[in-house]
């Protein structure tokens, strides 16, 4: 089966601008992550959807940042006023329902990569 | 903070047992040990999990001390395709253990 999916894979802006990055999580995946990365570091969570609710949005940095799972699937993370330190990978995630356990690992799509001019 | 200590670097000859160390001094006795790897321009992929004793799947092999004060991935059979960044991480016992909290890894260079 299909697995998580982000579009664009690559998104060039120029300062101040507005971003909007998608993710399409794996069907019937209850819960749905934001991370992002950073040349050289790990990812970093943002923010944690479990249904169409965030449960957790304690790792986004500002309130240039927010993000929505309107109806349960798909979500978008939307950036205002972007700024050159904003540039990363932002990855998203998907498991089949929140917390750890057997079976219920985190699949990740292949990021957006962000770069902020 | 992450909460685990790893090489930030290891090489390995194809065909060989790549073994990957992580230091977790300070689990607490419910958290678990996971393992993830991220292979260049992927996100990261699941490779195992354990809370006590050793686990093996179809991809490595997950040796947890008896004081769970550090673990060893094991890969039997390096292959080029092996070479990636190998994250260890300790999964919060509590009501956020949604959470990954990823440390900076190892790059593990799987050499022909």
């Amino acid at each position: 089966g299909a697995g998580v999916s982000q579009t664009p894979s690559n998104k060039v802006t120029e300062k101040g601008k507005y971003v909007e990055l998608r993710c399409d999580p794996i069907s019937g995946h209850t819960a749905l992550y934001w991370y992002r990365q950073s040349l050289g570091q790990g990812p970093e969570f943002l923010i944690y959807f479990q249904g169409t609710g965030a449960a957790d949005d304690s790792g986004l940095p500002n309130d240039r940042f927010f993000a929505v799972r309107p109806e349960g699937s798909v979500s978008t993370l939307k950036i205002q006023r972007t700024e050159r330190g904003d540039s990363a990978v932002y990855l998203c995630a998907s498991s089949l329902f929140p917390g750890q356990g057997p079976y219920n690992e985190q699949f990740f799509g292949p990021g957006t990569r962000l770069t902020v001019l | 903070d992450a909460k685990t200590t790893q090489p930030p670097s290891m090489d390995c000859a194809e065909g060989r047992a790549a073994n990957l160390p992580c230091n977790h001094s300070t689990i607490s006795g419910n958290e678990y040990v996971y393992w993830y790897r991220q292979i260049h321009s992927q996100g990261p992929q699941y490779i195992i999990h354990g809370l006590k004793n050793n686990e093996t799947n179809e991809m490595a092999s997950l040796i947890i001390t008896e004081d769970r004060k550090s673990s060893t991935l094991i890969l039997p059979h390096a292959t080029l395709r092996d070479t990636a960044v190998y994250y260890c991480i300790v999964r919060d016992s509590g009501g956020s253990n949604y959470k990954l909290t990823f440390g900076k890894g190892t790059l593990l260079t799987v050499n022909p």
